[in-house]
């Protein structure tokens, strides 16, 4: 089944206490995009990729990192998480010639305390 | 500027009603405007979407409207059903800037029996 896949889909943490969202996709995509959904704001860019080894800052990177080894995976990073990243994150995935057609994983709800 | 503002934040309709949910942009550099349906617990799935050289795109009980002039657009849903309540995010891409798309704030839609 195609899918992109992120884990965990729940997760409370502490203040300063460095967490990694992980994302996957199976449907050998190029584009990998991260988004934060926060009630009133809809969704917002973080980081994206477009393809192994390129990657960018989207609109609110600030306190985040990500990287791309390999096609298929694209980590988030909190190295210090702060209350303010308290959200539900999602992990897209788009083919390179269809990139407005973003495919959402399930989403991760994080809890920073 | 990149934004697209979505209203209503809300909307409640009863069962065999006509949903309508609206979007607003300013920049002209926006080329392909999709609509987004997220169901509690899910991430968001591409709904519909239309380019701006085309005033109406109707894909079963969903139709989008588009007023290039006016920089608006919108979705309207037929005979709404308890089973189209989610919420919807409107969202344009930019057409020079590797496909990123910008989100409207989201609708939570609620079809009544």
């Amino acid at each position: 089944e195609a899918q992109v896949t992120q884990n965990p889909r729940y997760l409370i943490t502490v203040t300063g206490k460095k967490l990694t969202v992980t994302c996957s996709q199976n449907m050998n995509h190029e584009y990998m995009s991260w988004y934060r959904q926060d009630p009133g704001l809809g969704l917002r860019q973080i980081y994206y990729s477009m393809n192994v080894e390129v990657t960018d800052k989207g609109d609110v990177p600030e306190g985040y990192k990500v990287s791309r080894k390999e096609k298929r995976n694209f980590p988030l990073i909190l190295e210090s998480p702060s209350p303010n990243q308290t959200s539900l994150y999602f992990c897209a995935s788009s083919p390179w010639g269809a990139r407005e057609t973003q495919y959402f994983g399930p989403g991760t709800r994080l809890l920073v305390l | 500027q990149q934004q697209v503002k979505q209203s209503p934040q809300s909307l409640i309709v009863q069962k065999g009603g006509i949903s309508i949910i609206n979007c607003a942009y300013e920049n002209t550099a926006f080329d392909y405007f999709p609509w987004y349906q997220q169901f509690p617990g899910k991430g968001p799935a591409l709904l519909i979407a239309i380019r701006p050289d085309v005033s109406e795109k109707k894909e079963g009980r969903f139709t989008i409207s588009f007023n290039k002039s006016a920089k608006q657009f919108s979705l309207h849903i037929m005979d709404s059903q308890p089973g189209d309540s989610a919420t919807y995010f409107c969202a344009a891409r930019i057409n020079n800037q590797g496909g990123k798309l910008i989100f409207g704030q989201g609708t939570e839609l609620s079809v009544k029996p």
